[in-house]
């Protein structure tokens, strides 16, 4: 919740068009997740990084990638490559000295026309 | 792979009646985590159990950790209509670095 915000809300793209949606944390958390939720499918893990300048693929990383050039921001960019990129995006992230526990975005809705 | 399962996916009850989604894995778990996440928003933490058998209370939600950390439950008691919204589990295998989520069980509460 507070202190991790995504944007936009709302993202409007023409097929075929590259996008990149923002997430930006000032909890100081070192881990962040980029997740899609589609209707009944649950969360799925697109992108994770556990340090600056590192991150790993997640489960349906195919069409997407990420950067992580500073320890608050790790941009997600959705490529023309992801065949079907119309979901609900949401950015996670957790602290090494918390329980665990994810912080999520408000979350972007991505609508490809 | 590793997968968290849980069932039902949706659940209809009459308010005051009560409710329970389970989550199951193949293999044993580190931890379990329980999230909410309300119509139109987005998951907000509830609870993680560690431990084997843990039971912990937060009012009228119940949340279990099985005895062999393969799976977990959650059971609200006399449902109201703000308990609405998308119930998810998510756990951590011990050599993964990410959370595994469930799909989560959809609670409607009628008046």
């Amino acid at each position: 919740d507070g202190g991790i915000t995504q944007s936009p809300k709302y993202l409007f793209r023409k097929e075929g068009q590259n996008v990149t949606l923002s997430c930006e944390q000032n909890l100081n958390h070192d881990a962040m997740y980029w997740y899609r939720q589609d209707p009944g499918q649950g969360l799925r893990l697109i992108y994770y990084s556990q340090i600056v300048n590192d991150f790993q693929k997640g489960d349906i990383a195919e069409g997407y990638s990420v950067s992580r050039e500073k320890k608050e921001s790790f941009p997600l960019t959705v490529t023309s490559a992801q065949k079907n990129p119309t979901a609900f995006y949401l950015c996670a992230s957790i602290g090494t000295e918390s329980t665990d526990t994810q912080y999520f975005g408000p979350g972007t809705r991505l609508t490809v026309l | 792979g590793q997968q968290v399962m849980q069932i039902p996916q949706y659940q209809h009850v009459q308010e005051g009646e009560d409710f329970t989604t389970y989550c199951n894995s193949s293999t044993t778990l580190s931890n379990i985590q329980w999230y909410k996440q309300r119509p139109g928003g987005h998951p907000v933490f509830l609870i993680q159990l560690v431990k084997s058998g843990e039971v912990k209370k937060q009012k009228r939600l119940t949340f279990q950790f099985g005895e062999a950390k393969k799976n977990s439950s959650l059971h609200i008691t006399a449902t109201q209509t703000t308990d609405v919204g998308t119930y998810f589990c998510a756990g951590y295998y011990d050599s993964g670095y990410a959370l595994n989520f469930g799909k989560g069980t959809s609670l409607l509460v009628t008046p």
